[in-house]
């Protein structure tokens, strides 16, 4: 079974432009999380995804946003770029069944540089 | 607010030689405790996943446990391959499936 996609694997932007990353889940899974992990902080929690609703969000300005496709596949957008905003950016994907915690998969992320 | 820390932020240990790394978790209701293997420039890869105290998982040379507050990854006899960050990461009933991760154990193992 294919894992998690993510493109692209590397950006290069520059401060006050935007971007787009992509991320494709595991097939058959149907959550999507998407993740910033920056040296100094670490892996933290953007937002989560299940049938085209966003169910969680975490604590990052409006200027990161997120959607979700009918087939699951996810994009998230970042406009606005600060220097800030240079990290990995991970998505995730999981089964879900209402009960037991799922186990997220992720992808080898996108590297996003801000000049 | 779901919180993890984990110890010792670094270790290097010799071919062979046994160690335990160690996170310390506090969670309104914890639904699930989950290890990930992360090398450089990659995304965290997953071990196990741990629902109760008293759980315990193993996969090779690792062993994972879990008590009420912490959970510790055992490493037996490491090999360099098996050099990499180990991320702990938690979910609890309120989180509404966001998962809240510590920062990492760097770990290298000379030949």
């Amino acid at each position: 079974k294919a894992g998690v996609t993510q493109t692209p694997r590397y950006l290069i932007k520059t401060r006050g432009q935007q971007v787009t990353l992509s991320c494709s889940p595991i097939s058959g899974h149907r959550s999507v999380s998407w993740y910033q992990q920056t040296p100094g902080q670490g892996l933290q929690f953007l937002f989560e995804y299940f049938s085209e609703t966003q169910r969680n969000k975490g604590n990052f300005p409006g200027r990161f946003s997120g959607r979700q496709f009918s087939n699951s596949r996810s994009e998230m957008n970042v406009s606005t770029l600060e220097l800030g905003d240079s990290a990995l950016y991970l998505c995730a994907s999981s089964l879900v069944n209402g009960g037991a915690p799922d186990t997220q998969y992720f992808g080898p992320g996108t590297r996003l540089t801000v000049l | 607010e779901d919180q993890v820390t984990q110890s010792p932020e670094a270790l290097r240990l010799q071919e062979g030689e046994s160690s335990s790394l160690n996170c310390s978790y506090t969670v309104s209701g914890l639904r699930g405790l989950f290890w990930y293997r992360q090398d450089p420039g990659k995304g965290p890869e997953f071990l196990f996943t741990l629902y109760s105290a008293g759980e315990e998982k193993e996969k090779e040379r690792l062993k994972a446990t879990l008590t009420k507050k912490e959970s510790f990854l055992h490493i037996t006899a490491p090999k360099p391959e098996d050099s990499a960050t180990y991320l702990c990461a938690v979910q609890s009933r309120g989180s509404n499936y966001k998962l809240t991760f510590g920062k990492g154990t760097l770990l290298t193992v000379n030949p």
